[in-house]
């Protein structure tokens, strides 16, 4: 089993619906993190958690909220879906521990379609 | 605000060629960098990470050098395989107690049999 899940894996929505993804992880990691990606932008971060008290708005998370449930869950909702919105959406772990080497550990990825 | 740039961004080389993939960034205030592969429709697997005193890591036919003075960082590929087709993508760390990483767009890689 993966160590960072993601789901669902696809989803096609309409204009105006709430659509939620999900992270789970058993890396047993503090920090979470939200990306998009874009053909020709690149990764950018959306929202990142420290721990479950500790939420970060990142570089565009307009449009977007976080929930984190617990240690091992980081869910990513979108209120209302706009097709602009129309993206493939990772989640990404990673531990500070001793070293604290910042290195990101990632899912499969969730590709949203926006109709 | 840093940027990190990627260059170049398709690369196609024949099977057995060295190659080297370039990364620069526009703060040299870097905690650390990661290069990461990526296949397509697949998630990102880590394949070096660089802390800001190291000079290179290499892994296996990989090797990833950092001059942080200069803002660059190379990803060098030695006796490429069909199998290293993918997307190459670079990222770098702001500092310890700051926010995730910062990408570059990806240069993607064609290795032909």
């Amino acid at each position: 089993d993966a160590d960072v899940t993601q789901t669902p894996r696809n989803r096609i929505t309409k204009t105006g619906k709430r659509i939620m993804l999900e992270c789970s992880q058993t890396k047993g990691h503090d920090r979470m993190y939200w990306y998009r990606q874009d053909p020709g932008l690149g990764l950018r971060l959306i929202y990142y958690s420290f721990d479950v008290k500790d939420i970060n708005k990142g570089e565009i998370s307009d449009g977007y909220s976080v929930s984190r449930q617990a240690q091992a869950k980081f869910s990513l909702s979108l209120e209302s879906a706009i097709p602009n919105q129309t993206a493939l959406y990772f989640c990404a772990t990673s531990d500070p521990g001793a070293s604290d080497t910042g290195e990101l550990f990632f899912g499969e990825g969730s590709r949203l379609t926006v109709l | 605000k840093q940027e990190v740039t990627q260059i170049p961004a398709a690369l196609s080389v024949p099977e057995g060629e060295n190659l080297v993939l370039n990364c620069s960034f526009t703060d040299s205030a870097i905690y650390n960098l990661q290069w990461f592969r990526q296949d397509p429709g697949k998630g990102l697997t880590s394949l070096l990470l660089i802390q800001s005193s190291q000079r290179e890591q290499t892994s296996g036919r990989l090797n990833a050098s950092l001059d942080k003075s200069s803002g660059r960082s190379t990803l060098y590929i030695a006796a490429s395989q069909p199998g290293d087709s993918a997307t190459y993508l670079c990222a770098v760390r702001a500092n310890q107690a700051g926010t995730a990483l910062i990408f570059g767009k990806g240069t993607t890689l064609s290795v032909s049999s």
